[in-house]
């Protein structure tokens, strides 16, 4: 079974400044998705940036971006220029090809960005 | 397109009583997803369906707990009866299925059982 972890539940940054949260997980399998979900006070789930295992390169979405180590099955998520509206919880998650959306959970990273 | 929608947003309900949550997946979308979060256990798959048929129900707790697609825009989970250890934010989610395998969530319906 494949399972996802985030090692980190809290974490906090300066306004303007890099954080990195991390990510391992765990699959015998090939061919997967990995994606970031954030989670802000308002509850809703909301999609930061996906990566396709088959890529190499590492996907980047405007202040997003990941490093995706397939090998050590890491999966970290780098916010540059952090702001105030990034305060959020932060979930991990691993998807089979396949799958079509069913996704697997990290505990999640609480993200708090102070001014 | 308005986006997964779930109702209600809040449900508080005394131990032993019928909920019923709600959702209404994207159009067009074929796949509906519904997860619990909990503090202690965080996100988890309770089913999914395919073109309204149950594909996975093996993460729905107990009997106590059921779910239906009666057609392509309408699900609902029924908890019958309800237990406090039940409290947790339900979401749905959907997604096209295929290469495009973006799943999209609703705001959730946070489920208070005293």
């Amino acid at each position: 079974a494949q399972t996802v972890t985030q090692s980190q539940p809290e974490m906090s940054v300066q306004e303007a400044e890099t954080v990195t949260l991390s990510c391992t997980y765990d699959t015998s399998e090939n061919n997967y998705y990995l994606f970031w979900y954030k989670q802000p006070p308002s509850r809703q789930m909301i999609l930061v940036i996906r990566q396709e295992a088959y890529k190499q390169q590492n996907a980047t979405e405007n202040r997003f971006s990941v490093n995706f180590q397939k090998a050590a099955k890491s999966f970290s998520l780098k916010i540059s220029d952090s702001q105030l509206g990034d305060t959020a919880m932060y979930f991990c998650a691993f998807m089979n090809w396949g799958s079509q959306g069913n996704l697997i959970f990290g505990k999640g990273t609480k993200l708090s960005v102070k001014p | 397109d308005a986006g997964v929608i779930q109702s209600p947003r809040h449900e508080v309900t005394e131990m032993g009583q019928e909920v019923t949550l709600r959702c209404k997946p994207i159009s067009g979308h074929d796949y509906l997803f519904w997860y619990r979060q909990t503090m202690m256990r965080g996100l988890e798959l309770l089913i999914y369906f395919n073109n309204n048929v149950p594909i996975d129900d093996s993460g729905m707790p107990e009997d106590r707990f059921s779910a239906k697609m009666p057609n392509a825009s309408f699900s609902t989970l029924k908890i019958q009866p309800s237990e406090p250890r039940d409290s947790a934010v339900y979401f749905c989610a959907s997604s096209l299925g295929g290469r495009d395998t973006e799943a999209f969530f609703g705001q959730g319906t946070r489920l208070t059982v005293v």
